[in-house]
């Protein structure tokens, strides 16, 4: 019963440089959420899909961050044109539907470094 | 606007000794409520949580937590600590009504060690 799958775990770019973060939710969940960490902080919401539908992006930074969630395939977190700034642990989650008491379970998480 | 207080960065306890992680709330409808534990380079795992009924939550590992509506509190606890339960924890709130956030909103974490 394989959990949130994200890869890859650990990734440097260099600045200018395009990151990509992949994540397959749980078997059976049909909506993505992913967050971001940032050192000594706590999770921050970046944006919550389901397929084909981005639902909520109000944690998305306005330029270079986009997310999509395909009827087939990952959920795709892009960062353009990376800078040291995006230097965080990006986590993926998923839980099976939209229900507000539905518990959300997380990946290990993709550690960007940006040199 | 919801959100989560952690009043503690760091709680330090000896361990076989009672434990208390401290979580306070604000939505503006009815909560949701959950503890994840964070281990080092490791993502979120999910402890319990607080949906509706009885206000004492017990999950994973021997934790709990207890739902006070009136102080706006879910407090993490276990009876007796493990060297093993040294970790991040981090309180969620999501807003139940309909015209809340789908967010799951996280404080910014608290820092237990237990100390042998």
């Amino acid at each position: 019963n394989a959990g949130v799958m994200q890869n890859p775990r650990h990734l440097v770019r260099r600045r200018g440089q395009e990151a990509r973060l992949r994540c397959s939710p749980m078997k059976g969940h049909s909506h993505v959420y992913w967050y971001r960490q940032l050192p000594e902080e706590g999770l921050k919401f970046m944006v919550y899909l389901q397929k084909e539908n981005i639902i909520d992006e109000s944690g998305m930074p306005k330029e270079r961050f986009s997310a999509e969630f395909p009827k087939e395939g990952p959920s795709i977190l892009r960062i353009q044109q990376v800078v040291r700034g995006d230097s965080a642990a990006y986590f993926c989650a998923s839980s099976p539907a939209g229900q507000r008491g539905n518990t959300i379970y997380f990946g290990e998480g993709s550690w960007l470094t940006v040199v | 606007a919801q959100s989560v207080a952690q009043p503690e960065d760091q709680v330090n306890v000896a361990e076989g000794n009672p434990l208390t992680v401290k979580c306070t709330y604000s939505v503006s409808g009815n909560p949701y409520l959950f503890w994840y534990v964070q281990y080092p380079n490791r993502g979120l795992q999910f402890l319990l949580k607080y949906i509706t009924g009885d206000n004492l939550v017990k999950g994973s590992y021997g934790f709990e937590a207890e739902f006070n509506k009136s102080q706006t509190s879910f407090h993490l606890k276990k009876p007796s600590a493990l060297v093993s339960d040294s970790a991040l924890y981090f309180c969620a709130v999501r807003d139940n009504s309909g015209a809340g956030s789908y967010q799951l909103t996280f404080g910014k974490g608290t820092k237990l060690s237990v100390i042998p």
